[in-house]
């Protein structure tokens, strides 16, 4: 079955420690995408790949990095510098064009402590 | 610039009543819209989309959403709410921009079904 894959469903972190989440598609999807959501705001964007090597930063990129070597991973390390990172994180991946829905994972639920 | 309101964070309805989520957008372009449900602990999913082929746009579980440009709306609707459309619904517009294309999501709007 194709689809998205995000690992751990659940992580638990100590602040002050980075923290890598997982993301993995087999859509042969160009772009994938990183957003937080809280409760009340929806999704905000914080990364975005529309080709392999290659990502801009979304509307709260602070305290997060990214890295985007193969087509199908799309990992996102959530820093020391993040000041509130307890948060659910999505990853999603599109066939890349401004008409294309975006094809979300299941989600990863950080709680720092 | 681009921005999607979704009239009410809640909306509570009985089985059986009309559903009706509200969707209002900006946008420069003629734009691509999107309906997407979360379910608890769950990514999203996409209930429908709007690419400009049609002004009512039917989608997945009975939903369907009418574009009308006059009053930048793209409003989710279903005749009859069943227990299981319990969940959070997403408004999303897309278009093109200086910068690429970019799609912004509404604050979501929660929906509760009362048996």
């Amino acid at each position: 079955d194709g689809g998205i894959t995000q690992s751990p469903k659940y992580l638990f972190r100590k602040e002050g420690q980075n923290v890598t989440l997982s993301c993995e598609q087999n859509l042969n999807h160009d772009a994938m995408y990183w957003y937080r959501q809280d409760p009340g705001q929806g999704l905000r964007l914080i990364y975005y790949s529309q080709i392999v090597n290659d990502f801009q930063k979304g509307d709260i990129a602070e305290g997060y990095s990214v890295s985007r070597e193969k087509k199908e991973s799309f990992p996102l390390t959530v820093t020391s510098a993040q000041k509130n990172p307890t948060a659910f994180y999505l990853c999603a991946s599109s066939p890349t064009g401004v008409s294309d829905e975006q094809f979300f994972g299941p989600g990863t639920r950080l709680t720092v402590l | 610039a681009q921005s999607v309101t979704q009239l009410g964070s809640h909306v509570s309805v009985s089985e059986g009543a009309l559903v009706l989520l509200r969707c209002n957008y900006s946008s420069s372009v003629p734009p691509y819209l999107f309906w997407y449900v979360q379910y608890p602990n769950q990514g999203l999913q996409l209930l429908l989309k709007y690419t400009s082929a049609a002004t009512l746009v039917k989608g997945i579980n009975g939903f369907e959403a009418e574009f009308k440009k006059s009053e930048t709306s793209f409003h989710l609707t279903k005749p009859s709410a069943h227990m299981s459309d319990a969940a959070e619904y997403f408004c999303a517009v897309s278009d093109v921009g200086t910068g690429g294309f970019k799609t912004i999501f509404g604050a979501g709007t929660r929906l509760f079904v009362k048996a």
